[in-house]
């Protein structure tokens, strides 16, 4: 069964930082790998999406890599901004027909201004 | 782009009644829609996927009877939180594919923006 962990479980920071949010499945037959925001009572936002043959992504201040054999993510957010205090969840949809996202519990991220 | 909306965005209701919860693609066909749900400070768990047409699937631990799914269009699929206690208070966001759960290809799946469910 596949399990996500991540670490940290909170993080704050003063603007301006980078800073690294990490990801660990146990499972590494995975199809793809998705980074979301969730900002308070709302749903989701999907970040960016990594395939499985693929070992990053990037989207402006934001650069997703993925070590599929060692189950790990990370997401790197550069030069950090208030706007970006959310809470980021990383997901894995399995390689195995017909299995969904499998969510970590996700990194409560505040930037402080 | 691919848009799912969510009716309502909250509910508040007494505990005992039923509550109807809307999922629908606004752009394009969804031949399959899941539910999670989310509790505070826990990670969203799926409770269920329905293709169009048929019966929903669930996920171990999800009563079926409590949470009545209809995908009877492809544009649009309900959950019903039948007899609702404030344990089922929780975040409730559906998401829709074009793809057949458990087909060949796994598509991309767009996210609703969620419902917020209190019962009293």
């Amino acid at each position: 069964k596949q399990e996500v962990t991540q670490i940290p479980a909170a993080l704050s920071v003063p603007e301006g930082e980078n800073l690294v949010l990490n990801c660990s499945f146990t499972d590494s037959a995975i199809y793809n790998l998705q980074w979301f925001r969730q900002d308070p009572g709302k749903g989701l936002t999907s970040l960016l999406l990594i395939q499985s043959s693929q070992r990053e992504q990037t989207s402006g201040r934001l650069n997703a890599s993925l070590d599929k054999s060692s189950g790990r993510s990370t997401l790197y957010i550069a030069a950090s901004q208030p706007g970006d205090s959310a809470t980021y969840l990383c997901a894995v949809v399995g390689d195995n027909y017909g299995q969904n996202f499998v969510f970590g519990p996700g990194t409560r991220l505040s930037v402080l201004p | 782009g691919a848009v799912v909306s969510q009716h309502p965005s909250r509910v508040i209701c007494k505990s005992g009644t039923s509550v109807k919860i809307e999922c629908r693609s606004l752009d394009f066909q969804a031949t399959t829609m899941f539910w999670y749900r989310q509790f505070p400070k826990q990670s969203l768990m799926l409770m269920a996927t329905s293709n169009e047409g048929s019966k929903a699937t669930y996920e171990q631990g999800v009563e079926k009877d409590k949470f009545l799914i209809n995908h009877a269009s492809l544009t649009l699929s309900t959950l019903t939180v039948t007899s609702a206690h404030p344990e089922d208070s929780s975040f409730y966001i559906c998401s829709a594919s074009r793809g057949v759960a458990g087909g060949l290809h796994q598509e991309t799946q767009y996210f609703g923006p969620g419902t917020r469910l209190l019962v009293l």
